[in-house]
């Protein structure tokens, strides 16, 4: 299965800062997508990340407060702008197509990065 | 509205039981499912998936079952183990091309020694 990290795992930041959280892939993928899971909650997806073009973002989520960028197949970034406490959640990417799927539309879930905003 | 859902949010088994976590489903155009596991401090984990054309899938250890007439998801697993303790989801995909995954609210599966 595809080996994903992210970066960082953890942080505690100020309300109006910034957070870019990375997120990098073992080999090529098609599809690469971020995730917000709030504190005991189900994982609601923000938006897919389109290399090399602008992300497609949900409904309730807009490049503004969610940049987006995903330079290659393998890496993407996902900043948190401009934070409020209501920020604070799991932030989680996940991968789908490529050589190390292992059925029909799998997607592989990175382990997240907790961000707690203050 | 469309809505993947669960009937509980806590399940308690005695190792070596089974377990059965079931989910519901609104919306009768959903084509793929899939269930998830959770561990405290990781991302989810693919279990198994089916497809709406089948009514039963077999992993190891576990089974899904669907029932597209009560639009009806459950995940059993069978001899539970300690390891198993998790948030488990299930989850809908819409569509053989689109990959856009929606999740339920979850269940959380602890193990009774």
């Amino acid at each position: 299965s595809a080996v994903i990290s992210q970066k960082p795992s953890r942080d505690i930041c100020q309300r109006g800062t910034s957070l870019t959280i990375q997120c990098q892939v073992d080999s090529q993928v098609t599809m690469m997508f971020w995730y917000r899971q709030q504190p005991g909650q189900s994982l609601t997806l923000i938006a897919t990340a389109n290399q090399g073009s602008e992300a497609t973002y949900e409904s309730g989520f807009v490049i503004d407060k969610f940049p987006i960028s995903r330079p290659n197949l393998t890496f993407s970034t996902l900043t948190v702008s401009n934070m409020s406490p209501e920020d604070s959640s799991i932030y989680l990417c996940s991968v789908e197509g490529g050589g190390k799927t292992l059925s029909y539309n799998e997607q592989f879930f990175g382990p997240g990065t907790r961000l707690t905003v203050l | 509205g469309e809505s993947v859902g669960l009937h509980l949010p806590t399940l308690s088994v005695q190792e070596g039981d089974n377990s059965i976590i079931n989910c519901a489903y609104s919306n009768s155009a959903s084509d793929y499912f899939i269930w998830y596991k959770q561990e405290s401090g990781k991302g989810p984990q693919f279990i198994i998936d089916i497809r709406s054309n089948m009514d039963k899938r077999q992993g190891q250890r576990v089974t899904v079952l669907l029932n597209k007439t009560v639009k009806h998801l459950s995940l059993q697993i069978a001899a539970t183990q300690p390891g198993d303790s998790a948030v488990y989801f299930c989850a809908e995909k819409r569509g053989s091309s689109a990959s856009k995954i929606i999740f339920g609210s979850g269940t959380r599966l602890s193990i009774r020694p």
